[in-house]
């Protein structure tokens, strides 16, 4: 399979506690973005990557979130001290880079729950 | 910033029938405005996209139109198929420098749509 991929696909977790997540995105693909999706809603943007540089960073994103893509190839996003708010899907994207219709694929996602 | 309203939240219709969805957006200088399907407990794919420079776009039974003028696009699909049944989302994409694109997406609310046998 040679589009996005998400590690792990499901998560539950205890409130206070840290968790990880993995994309890998379609090779030579520069871009890569991460999203945020609850039931009955849109995925609302949370930060995206050029390269190994991360241009954005949403408003939603507190300082308990941090992403990384330290050699411009897969990224993680690590939430600290996870909260209940923090249940979601968690959705990775990756794009060209190139042009301005710059078609973003998305992976299958990471449920996250919270207890 | 952007902002993308999606109509309506809910459509039932008969197989064979036509659905369209709207979508107004905020930003003027959003200028790429793609079209995604989720189903179920899978990823949003892409289905059709659009840009400014461009009124309408057909791809078999599914087309986009664009009005940016008024700040409005639709989507269309015709004959429809209980596979159609899904959420849609329209997505606004604003323009970046040097004729690339600026990178965050914002989406709309959804759409569930049904399509009864």
């Amino acid at each position: 399979d040679t589009g996005v991929s998400q590690d792990p696909r499901h998560k539950i977790t205890k409130r206070g506690q840290n968790v990880t997540f993995r994309c890998d995105p379609i090779s030579e693909h520069n871009r890569l973005y991460w999203y945020r999706q609850t039931l009955g809603q849109g995925p609302e943007f949370l930060t995206y990557f050029q390269n190994e540089a991360q241009l954005e960073k949403s408003r939603l994103l507190s300082d308990r979130f941090s992403a990384e893509r330290p050699k411009g190839s897969f990224s993680t996003l690590e939430i600290q001290r996870t909260e209940q708010g923090d249940s979601a899907m968690y959705l990775c994207a990756s794009s060209l880079g190139r042009g301005p219709r710059d078609t973003q694929y998305f992976g299958p996602g990471t449920r996250l729950t919270v207890l | 910033g952007e902002n993308v309203e999606q109509h309506p939240s809910t459509l039932s219709v008969q197989e064979g029938d036509s659905a369209v969805i709207k979508c107004t957006y905020s930003d003027s200088a959003s200028n790429y405005f793609p079209w995604y399907k989720q189903e179920l407990g899978k990823r949003p794919q892409l289905i059709i996209d659009i840009r400014s420079n461009v009124g309408e776009k057909k791809d078999q039974r599914i087309a986009v139109t664009l009005n940016k003028t008024a700040k409005h696009f639709s989507l269309h699909i015709t004959e429809t198929q209980p596979e159609d049944s899904a959420v849609y989302f329209c997505a606004a994409l604003r323009a970046g420098a040097g004729g690339t694109s600026y990178g965050k997406l914002t989406f709309g609310q959804g759409t569930i749509l049904t399509v009864h046998p």
